[in-house]
């Protein structure tokens, strides 16, 4: 069974530092991984997203994710933190082809960036 | 404006009192889903639907109904809501052409049954 797991429930970061929120997954074939971000009273959003190709990828403000295989791990980071990052992040991950191609997501983690 | 839109964003009820909360995107997207979200579970999927009246059950459907009679509109049904139903729930949709596409969500519906 595909299942997406983030080990920590809240990552803690000043700004300007580098950020790092981690993912590992599990899924038999190969994944297509996602991260999106959920703002207070907000919906999620699209952030970046593996398919295939370069293992680093970069999305939206700055963030990127850098897919190991070898470690089933896609792990979201940022070179220099902003308070505004503040949020919930979620992984998600799903399989290629199939009639479902339902996304599976990990239980977020909270990043809070101080001042 | 590319967009999935929720009504009610806030909805406080009484249990066993039948409401639906509406679902509707303007993207032309085959693939809609409902998901809920609870601290420290994530999200998990409550029905999705591959194009209209195709709908299927995701992991937690028990409670809920949905339809798809039309492309847009997704909307979930609750027949007789209970307190463990008390949620934030999302819709979202996404594309199936040409796939992988990232999925677009609604801004959330906040459930309270009392």
């Amino acid at each position: 069974a595909q299942s997406v797991a983030q080990p920590e429930d809240q990552v803690n970061v000043a700004e300007g530092n580098p950020l790092t929120v981690k993912c590992t997954y599990s899924v038999s074939g190969n994944p297509y991984l996602f991260w999106y971000v959920q703002y207070p009273n907000r919906g999620l959003q699209f952030l970046l997203k593996y398919i295939t190709g370069d293992n680093l990828v970069k999305g939206s403000y700055g963030f990127e994710a850098e897919f190991n295989k070898s470690q089933t791990s896609f792990h979201l980071k940022k070179p220099s933190a902003l308070v505004s990052d503040s949020a919930l992040y979620f992984c998600a991950v799903r399989t290629p082809g199939g009639s479902q191609g339902n996304l599976i997501f990990g239980k977020g983690t909270k990043l809070s960036v101080k001042p | 404006e590319a967009q999935v839109t929720q009504n009610p964003r806030y909805l406080i009820t009484v249990t066993g009192k039948k409401l639906t909360v509406t679902c509707s995107q303007n993207m032309n997207h085959e693939y809609m889903s409902w998901y809920r979200q609870d601290p420290g579970l994530g999200l998990r999927q409550i029905y999705y639907s591959m194009n209209v009246e195709v709908t299927d059950k995701g992991d937690v459907p028990e409670g809920y109904k949905v339809s798809r009679k039309e492309k847009r509109n997704f909307p979930l049904i609750l027949e007789s809501p209970s307190p463990n139903q008390t949620s934030l729930y999302f819709c979202a949709s996404r594309t199936i052409a040409g796939e992988p596409y990232e999925q677009y969500f609604g801004p959330g519906t906040r459930l309270t049954v009392t």
